[in-house]
């Protein structure tokens, strides 16, 4: 089944406790994305990758990290995590990017 | 700056009211325009791709439609399983990040 996975579905976590959301996707997908959803503001894209070794920041990159070793992972690296990067986050997926993206299931983060 | 409105945030249907949701956008050129579908805390799940004035795209009780300013998501004799958030998005044309600019959503309630 062509899918968009992600890595814990759920996480508490204390303020500077560094963790990583994993994402996978099993559709050859060239372009991967980012995005947090926060209730009045919608999704908002925090990273993108083009391919392999090719990112670039979104509209809200500040505080997180990511990297695309491998054409179907695109890890989601909080190093120093505070209290308004609490949000549901979203992984999603495409060709190459102008076609249809498909999401995960979400991560829900609480940072306390 | 690229935006999109979607109306109304919130529509409360009898099973088999037919009704039409909104999507209005501006964009300075359109590459694609997307709608999906989004259960509470559950990743956004695909339903129509547009890409030119006068497209039409039906599956199931769903149809919708795309002129130069809006697009239409019409719905036909609702159930209560399409009870959900109903998201809008386009890709500008000329955007490298190939993001996805969102709408903040409309709530359809469909009560049996």
């Amino acid at each position: 089944e062509a899918q968009v996975t992600q890595n814990p579905r759920y996480l508490i976590t204390v303020t500077g406790k560094k963790l990583t959301v994993t994402c996978s996707q099993n559709m050859n997908h060239e372009y991967m994305s980012w995005y947090r959803q926060d209730p009045g503001l919608g999704l908002r894209q925090i990273y993108y990758s083009m391919n392999v070794e090719v990112t670039d920041k979104g509209d809200v990159p500040e505080g997180y990290k990511v990297s695309r070793k491998e054409k179907r992972n695109f890890p989601l690296i909080l190093e120093s995590p505070s209290p308004n990067q609490t949000s549901l986050y979203f992984c999603a997926s495409s060709r190459q990017g102008w076609e249809t993206q498909y999401f995960g299931p979400g991560t829900r983060l609480l940072v306390l | 700056e690229d935006q999109v409105t979607q109306s109304p945030e919130a529509l409360r249907l009898q099973e088999g009211e037919s009704s039409s949701l909104n999507c209005s956008y501006t964009v300075s050129g359109l590459r694609g325009l997307f709608w999906y579908r989004q259960d509470p805390g559950k990743g956004p799940e695909f339903l129509f791709t547009l890409y030119s004035a006068g497209e039409e795209k039906e599956k199931e009780r769903l149809k919708a439609t795309l002129t130069k300013k809006e697009s239409f998501l019409h719905i036909t004799a609702p159930k209560p399983e399409d009870s959900a958030t109903y998201l809008c998005a386009v890709i500008p044309m000329d955007t490298g990040r190939r993001a996805l600019t969102f709408g903040s959503g409309t709530r359809l309630q469909v009560q049996p």
